[in-house]
């Protein structure tokens, strides 16, 4: 079966500071990824998603960016953190290709960020 | 644009009464739609998803959901609901120009009372 990780669950982060965030998905290949923020724990806001290694699309413009470097590993990075970035950052997945286009999306559990 | 909306930002049910979570969509081909539910500080959980066929959707956890093609709907139900059920639920439709994205709506809180 496939199970989708992310690391860190927490994070708090001076206002300044670099970001990493990973995200990985095991028992599948060649997944379609994505980076969502959800901001006071309602909507989702997708950022970035990903259908292929190096291939990333970007929804909104901001100072975070998005990198696959592996198959199934999707990064979220910032350079300098914004009090705006915190939020709760959820990284999903889902099937890719047409055999995949009644499939949902399966989400990790999230990465809480706090900047101060 | 293909769109999402959840009109009730909250819910309020007693325990063992229906409920139901209201969403309607708009697409212009036929809509690929999905329920998702999330508890505090956790990922979302899918919980169904109409592709096509019948009308009537069952899920996960007792929940089925009505697609209403004339009225453009697909409500989130459940006919005995549970204190456990509280929690915050998302309706979601895929892109029909990009199968790759999802739209997803405001999101319900739901507060079942004992």
């Amino acid at each position: 079966s496939q199970t989708i990780h992310q690391w860190p669950a927490t994070l708090v982060q001076p206002v300044g500071s670099p970001l990493s965030l990973e995200c990985t998905v095991e028992g599948t290949s060649n997944p379609n990824l994505y980076w969502y923020r959800q901001a006071a724990g309602r909507g989702l806001q997708l950022l970035f998603y990903s259908v292929g290694i190096g291939q990333i699309s970007s929804e909104v413009p901001q100072n975070l960016s998005a990198s696959r470097p592996q198959d199934r590993q999707f990064i979220l990075s910032s350079k300098k953190l914004l009090l705006s970035d915190s939020g709760f950052y959820l990284c999903a997945w889902s099937p890719a290709g047409a055999s995949g286009v009644n499939h949902e999306q399966y989400f990790g559990p999230g990465t809480r960020l706090t900047v101060t | 644009a293909q769109s999402v909306a959840q009109p009730e930002d909250q819910v309020n049910v007693a325990e063992g009464n229906p409920l139901t979570v209201k969403c309607t969509y708009s697409v212009s081909g036929n809509p690929y739609l999905f329920w998702y539910v999330q508890y505090p500080n956790r990922g979302l959980q899918f919980l169904l998803k109409y592709i096509t066929g019948d009308n009537l959707v069952k899920g996960s956890y007792g929940f089925e959901a009505e697609f209403n093609k004339s009225q453009t709907s697909f409500h989130l139900k459940k006919p005995s609901a549970l204190v456990s059920d509280s929690a915050l639920y998302f309706c979601a439709v895929r892109d029909e120009n990009n199968f790759n994205k999802f739209y997803f709506g405001s999101g319900t809180k739901l507060n079942v009372k004992p």
